[in-house]
Parts: structure tokens; C-alpha cells; sequence
């Protein structure tokens, strides 16, 4: 079975530090990985996609990805209080056929 | 450029009734998915489509949902004889054809069952 595990939070962090939110997944030929946030009452959003070890910067955020330890990360930098959302991480299990598999979603609250 | 959309918004329905929610995909998009999300719960895969084509529907349930998309118009998720279990959001998502595996996602459907 395919799974995709992340810690549901809350996770709380003050304006200005750094956000880390974690996601580990089982299947080992998982080729794409996606980091998508979420508002309350909205649709999620796609803010950083990676495909290969290593970091990927993208203004204040960074992904990371581990595939020998089956790991991908989202660091935010000086977090705002409009960072605050539900992050969903999100694999593709397959090569062709697409199948994204979402992890249930860290909830990530910034305090001003 | 209209992104990804679905109608309606908001649905209601008594139990027993069927439910038809609809997604149209963007421009130039033929790959279509539909997920389901309990509040404060994940986004559950569903069925993954192209024209006329179901893809993967791995996750949808044996009895009482069907999904189509059919060569003109939007993708169909359809419940049949809903339980107040059905009621969630459904989100529908689409992608170009192959070379760009990025979700681009509706602004869902909240389906009532009273």
C-alpha cells in the first residue's frame, strides 16, 4: 500500500523563524514529489514541486529530498502569519498513470 | 485563462437523492482527477481520467459512484442514492498531457447530505 505520512501539527512558530515540515513515503519508486498548501475552506495550491536529491529554492521556500531515507522536507523562512494553512504533501507513485498520493496534511499556525 | 473549474459550489441533497458534481479542466489539459477530503482529514485519490478513458478509479467506491469524462464537456463524478457519509468536499484536478506532472486544483464541491 502506498502511504505518505506527515506529522498533522498543529505546528507552531513565531513570525520571522522557520517553518519545517517533514513527510516520509513508502514507496521507493516514487519518482515526483509536491508540496501543496492549503487555506481553510480553500483548494490546495501548489507552491514547490521536486524530482531529484538535494535542495530546490524557490524565494522562502525550500524543498528538500531524500530518496535513500524516503524523505522530502518544506523549509519556510521568516514565516508570516499568512503562511499559516494546512501543507499537504503530495507523491507520484507512478511513472505513467499519475497516481499522487497526498499525505493528511500538516497544519502549520505562525504567531505574530 | 480559466483555471480549473467546478460547479456547483455547494450542493445539497437528501439522503437517496444522486448527486452530479462537474469539473471542466483547463485549456490544453486532458488529464482529469477527482479527490475527496473530509474536514480535517487528507485529500483521498479517487479516479484519475483522460477522454473518454478511465484511467485509474482505485479509489473509488464499488457501489453508487461512476465517473466520466466524456469526449465534449466537463468530467462527471456522480453519486448515486447518497448517505450523510458522502457528504465532503470534492475536489476535482487536472494536468497537461505528458511532460508536466504538476496538479492544477478546482475550487471544489461541498456536498451536503441532510
Amino acid at each position: 500500500q502506498k502511504e505518505v505520512e506527515q506529522n498533522s501539527g498543529p505546528l507552531s512558530v513565531p513570525e520571522g523563524a522557520i517553518a519545517s515540515l517533514n513527510c516520509t513515503y513508502s514507496d521507493r519508486g516514487s519518482q515526483s514529489f509536491f508540496w501543496y498548501r492549503q487555506y481553510s475552506g480553500k483548494s490546495p495550491e501548489l507552491i514547490m514541486s521536486i524530482y531529484s536529491n538535494g535542495d530546490k529554492e524557490d524565494g522562502r521556500f525550500t524543498a528538500q529530498l531524500n530518496k535513500a531515507s524516503q524523505y522530502v522536507s518544506l523549509l519556510i523562512r521568516d514565516s508570516q502569519p499568512s503562511d499559516s494553512a494546512t501543507y499537504l504533501c503530495a507523491v507520484n507513485v507512478r511513472n505513467y498513470g499519475q497516481n499522487f498520493v497526498f499525505g493528511p496534511g500538516t497544519r502549520l499556525s505562525v504567531l505574530p | 485563462n480559466a483555471g480549473v473549474m467546478q460547479n456547483p459550489r455547494h450542493l445539497v441533497r437528501r439522503r437517496g437523492q444522486e448527486a452530479r458534481l462537474r469539473c471542466s479542466p483547463m485549456k490544453g489539459h486532458s488529464h482529469v482527477y477527482w479527490y475527496r477530503q473530509l474536514p480535517e482529514e487528507g485529500l483521498k485519490f479517487m479516479v484519475y481520467l483522460q477522454k473518454e478513458n478511465i484511467i485509474d478509479e482505485s479509489g473509488m467506491p464499488k457501489e453508487r459512484f461512476s465517473a466520466e469524462f466524456p469526449k465534449e464537456g466537463p468530467s462527471i463524478l456522480r453519486i448515486q442514492q447518497v448517505v450523510r457519509g458522502d457528504s465532503a468536499a470534492y475536489f476535482c484536478a487536472s494536468s497537461p498531457p505528458q511532460g508536466n506532472e504538476k496538479l492544477f486544483f478546482g475550487s471544489g464541491t461541498q456536498l451536503s447530505v441532510l
